[in-house]
């Protein structure tokens, strides 16, 4: 079955740099989209970017300039990484399935990883 | 960007009652809208897309409905194990954008 899972350091310094890996199985990355979502106290769920299912990427203006997806097919893994954290990036941090082209929706979604931006 | 606002923020229902969440947005969206019930602790799960189709394995007590701006959740009879927080997504442009929830408890 289709199953998405994050992992993640549960705490990291401000301006430091923030590394997820979601890893999924049941299905094949170069068939979907890939999505990350985080949920923060302070502006709820927000889309950061996507990994296409051909590689390509595309991000969130909010978070363009510090924020990098990739992915290694052979792994079932997807990564996450952002820089210059701020204590504002505190939430939990989700991939999420895309199950068409750009459908617009996210149909199955792995457990989260919540992250502390702290000194 | 598209901005999302649902109403209420919060609601009690008691059991087999009939809940309806608002979704409003801020430009027309073509149907292009997504509802999502999150429990504490878990992830968001899909209930509804296309403002109206039912994810797969959800209860059919669960509907969408609405078009252009304004769009609607209906829980026909309220269960126990529906109280937890709904979202409505916008998907028709990004960035894709998000309700800031409805707290749904049963009363």
């Amino acid at each position: 079955q289709v199953q998405l899972k994050e992992t993640g350091p549960g705490l990291v310094q401000p301006t430091q740099t923030l590394s997820i890996t979601c890893t999924v199985s049941g299905f094949s990355l170069t068939s979907y989209y890939m999505q990350w979502v985080r949920q923060t106290p302070g502006k709820g769920l927000e889309w950061m970017g996507f990994i296409r299912s051909g590689g390509s990427t595309e991000y969130n203006s909010e978070f363009k300039s510090r924020l990098s997806i990739s992915r290694d097919t052979s792994k079932n893994q997807v990564f996450l990484k952002m820089n210059s954290l701020k204590t504002e990036d505190t939430g939990v941090y989700y991939c999420a399935r895309d199950p068409g082209l750009l459908s617009g929706y996210f149909d199955y979604w792995g457990q989260g990883v919540m992250v502390t931006v702290s000194s | 960007d598209i901005q999302m606002t649902q109403s209420p923020a919060s609601l009690s229902a008691s059991l087999g009652e009939t809940v309806t969440i608002q979704c409003q947005a801020s430009e027309d969206i073509y149907s292009g809208l997504a509802w999502y019930q999150q429990k504490p602790g878990k992830s968001p799960q899909l209930l509804i897309y296309g403002a109206s189709s039912l994810q797969d394995g959800v209860p059919s007590r669960f509907s969408g409905s609405g078009s252009g701006t304004q769009y609607s959740l209906k829980i026909s009879s309220m269960q126990t194990e529906d109280e937890g927080v709904y979202f409505c997504q916008q998907g028709l442009k990004y960035p894709l954008t998000f309700g800031s929830g409805t707290k749904l408890e049963i009363k």
